[in-house]
């Protein structure tokens, strides 16, 4: 039982670069959640997923996309790098509850990204 | 008012001392709670969960105040290793998404 693995865990993009980050769970969650940590500040939610085919904003989605094709994949797109989205993302998953909450979110290692 | 409001410290203390700190919290429909621990540059990992009054395990103990809206964490006999970031996290009932604080910063000193 691997949890949550993301891939990859360092990336250097140029201006106006795109890629792809990897979110895996091997839990079958229900949500998936993508994460932006800058230095010393606390998490942002980019994007999150109740289920396979449902996906909606966070508080910050500006500049991504999302899709969600499978219960345990949950990519996240990054279509024209900024210097702005330089930070480290974080992907999470978790059950729901029986009111349909979110219970604890078990995170990956995350992704380190920087954009030059 | 922020939903989630920690000291973010830095707390220093000696090693084996006993350190708490307090997190509160704007909705009252919240009703799980949990702490997770960041290491400098490291993914949070869950600490423990709250689902009612309180909850101990070893070192560590969370005590709910539904009343005032605060959840405490209180660790015992403190280790170099628990130098971390801790984050308070509120869960509410039907909501989806969870609320992360911005964590307390915590540095145990030999």
């Amino acid at each position: 039982n691997a949890g949550v693995t993301q891939t990859p865990k360092f990336r250097i993009l140029k201006i106006g670069q795109s890629m792809t980050l990897q979110c895996t769970q091997d839990m079958n969650h229900n949500y998936m959640y993508w994460y932006r940590q800058d230095p010393g500040m606390g998490l942002k939610l980019i994007y999150y997923s109740v289920g396979a085919g449902i996906t909606d904003k966070g508080e910050v989605p500006n500049g991504y996309n999302v899709s969600r094709s499978t219960t345990e994949d949950f990519p996240l797109r990054l279509e024209l790098a900024a210097p702005s989205q330089t930070s480290v993302y974080f992907c999470a998953s978790s059950y729901p509850s029986s009111s349909g909450g979110s219970y604890e979110q078990y995170f990956g290692p995350g992704t380190r990204l920087t954009v030059t | 008012r922020k939903e989630v409001e920690q000291d973010p410290g830095p707390f220093n203390v000696p090693e084996g001392a006993t350190v708490a700190f307090n997190c509160t919290y704007s909705n009252s429909a919240s009703q799980s709670f949990f702490w997770y621990r960041q290491d400098c540059r490291k993914e949070p990992k869950l600490l423990m969960s709250v689902y009612s009054s309180g909850n101990e395990d070893g070192r560590f103990t969370a005590q709910l105040n539904r009343a005032s809206q605060y959840i405490s964490l209180l660790i015992r006999d403190s280790k170099l290793s628990d130098s971390a970031t801790y984050l308070c996290v509120p869960g509410t009932q039907g909501a989806q998404k969870l609320v992360f604080g911005q964590g307390t910063r915590l540095t145990i000193n030999p």
